[in-house]
């Protein structure tokens, strides 16, 4: 199986522009995590989807951060306008069932430096 | 709402020396425990969890936790480090609610 796949692996971009992040979870799992990464933050919860439909948006920053996931196997986080304060890590996660018992599998993450 | 506390923000121990990363949290009903490892410029991965039954999870490179009911923690321990270990480790609950993790522990494993 090849994981979790996250695309760019590395994204650099300047003030105002939209970015889009992509996340391709394992096949098979039916729910998927985004997540951000800062050494101020710490690892931060997103969104998280299951069987395709957003549960918990909570985490989402602001309304310049939205995520869609149209099938089981691609989703995309979007950053419109992006901000130098958006620079982080971002990952993806995928579960078989979305349950807090199962395993959460992570991608290797897309570094984004927003200058 | 559940928490996870990870009270140190690094800990270091000589090569071969045994270690210790302390977790505790805080969750209504029974919790469900994981603890993950991140090594520089990759994603988390899964070392063990503790779901129900035996108190002492054995994981993957040689880790183990030993769940707390009573002191709420559930510390992750390996006899023998190695300098390969050195890594960020994750404590994680899981609820009803979603999994929540901690801030992280960075172990440094002396030569």
């Amino acid at each position: 199986d090849a994981g979790v796949i996250q695309s760019p692996r590395h994204e650099v971009t300047e003030m105002g522009q939209e970015v889009t992040l992509r996340c391709k979870p394992i096949s098979g799992h039916n729910s998927l995590f985004w997540y951000r990464q800062t050494m101020m933050r710490g690892l931060e919860l997103l969104i998280y989807f299951n069987n395709n439909v957003p549960i918990d948006d909570s985490g989402m920053p602001e309304d310049r951060f939205s995520a869609k996931m149209p099938n089981a196997s691609f989703s995309t986080l979007k950053i419109q306008p992006s901000e130098p304060r958006d620079s982080a890590v971002y990952f993806c996660a995928s579960t078989t069932s979305g349950f807090s018992t199962d395993t959460q599998y992570f991608g290797p993450g897309t570094r984004l430096t927003v200058l | 709402a559940q928490s996870v506390a990870q009270p140190e923000d690094q800990v270091n121990v000589a090569e071969g020396n045994p270690l210790t990363v302390k977790c505790t949290y805080s969750v209504s009903g029974n919790p469900y425990l994981f603890w993950y490892v991140q090594y520089p410029n990759r994603g988390l991965q899964f070392l063990l969890k503790y779901i129900t039954g035996d108190n002492l999870v054995k994981g993957s490179y040689g880790f183990e936790a030993e769940f707390n009911k009573s002191q709420t923690s559930f510390h992750l321990k390996k006899p023998s480090a190695l300098v390969s270990d050195s890594a960020l480790y994750f404590c994680a609950v899981g609820g009803y609610q979603k999994v929540t993790f901690g801030t992280g522990t960075k172990l440094q494993v002396i030569p």
